[in-house]
């Protein structure tokens, strides 16, 4: 199976802050690569298909990039009702892996 | 609107099975696949598997190949996921999603999701 790699696990930052998160795979998905927040007690939901495309809906300060085994989620001016935790998942291989996480908390 | 409505919360005893079901509605339900995934508490999540709604084919992740049956019934738009051998690590919360296949690639991503159903396996 692929495994999925997110670092860091958790980070704190402040309000406006730039924020990146990685994600790497243990072999080239091409860019097969989606990125979920889940907030508390919530499903995931959507933010980026296919390394970099922005789902409908979700704020232009979230991109992804990266193609290949690096990807990475940045969030461009952090705000409030971002504080959750980010997952990346590759859907490369019909096992679709999730990667372990990233939790971004307040400053 | 889209909506994937999920069963209740589930109180297990080790050994025994659960049946968890996921009502849509507000699409096709034959044109998108179904997917399932767990969260153990204060963990990430784990991916379990798919149904194709249509065929009703399925593929499992290798770790629930022999305990879990995923199944679907078209004329009530519903998913079922079925877990056998409950153990007490299977305490999570299950979600099913819808699987959108944005590029035609052949590689969705998960759109939308049931609001998850918390299983508790307890002596």
């Amino acid at each position: 199976d692929i495994q999925m790699t997110q670092s860091p696990s958790s980070l704190s930052a402040s309000v406006g802050d730039r924020v990146s998160i990685s994600c790497r795979a243990s072999q080239s998905i091409s860019s097969y690569l989606n990125w979920y927040q889940q907030k508390p007690g919530k499903a995931p939901k959507l933010l980026i298909f296919v390394a970099s495309s922005l789902q409908s809906g979700v704020p232009s300060r979230f991109s992804g990039s990266g193609s290949g085994t690096d990807f990475t989620l940045t969030i461009s001016s952090l705000q409030p009702e971002d504080f959750a935790t980010y997952y990346c998942q590759q859907t490369y291989s019909n096992m679709f892996t999730f990667g372990g996480g990233t939790k971004v908390e307040i400053k | 609107q889209v909506q994937l409505v999920q069963s209740g919360a589930e109180v297990q005893k080790p050994g025994a099975s659960v049946k968890v079901s996921c009502k849509v509605s507000g699409y096709t339900f034959t044109d998108y696949y179904m997917h399932w995934v767990r969260q153990a508490p204060g963990q990430g999540l784990e991916w379990m598997g798919w149904i194709n709604p249509n065929s009703g084919g399925t593929k499992y992740a290798q770790k629930f190949q022999d305990w879990v049956t995923m199944t679907r019934d078209t004329s009530i738009t519903t998913a079922y996921m079925e877990l056998n051998r409950l153990r007490s690590d299977d305490t999570a919360v299950y979600y099913c999603a819808r699987a959108k296949d944005f590029l035609r690639l052949g590689r969705p991503a998960f759109d939308y999701w049931g609001q998850g159903t918390l299983v508790t396996v307890s002596s």
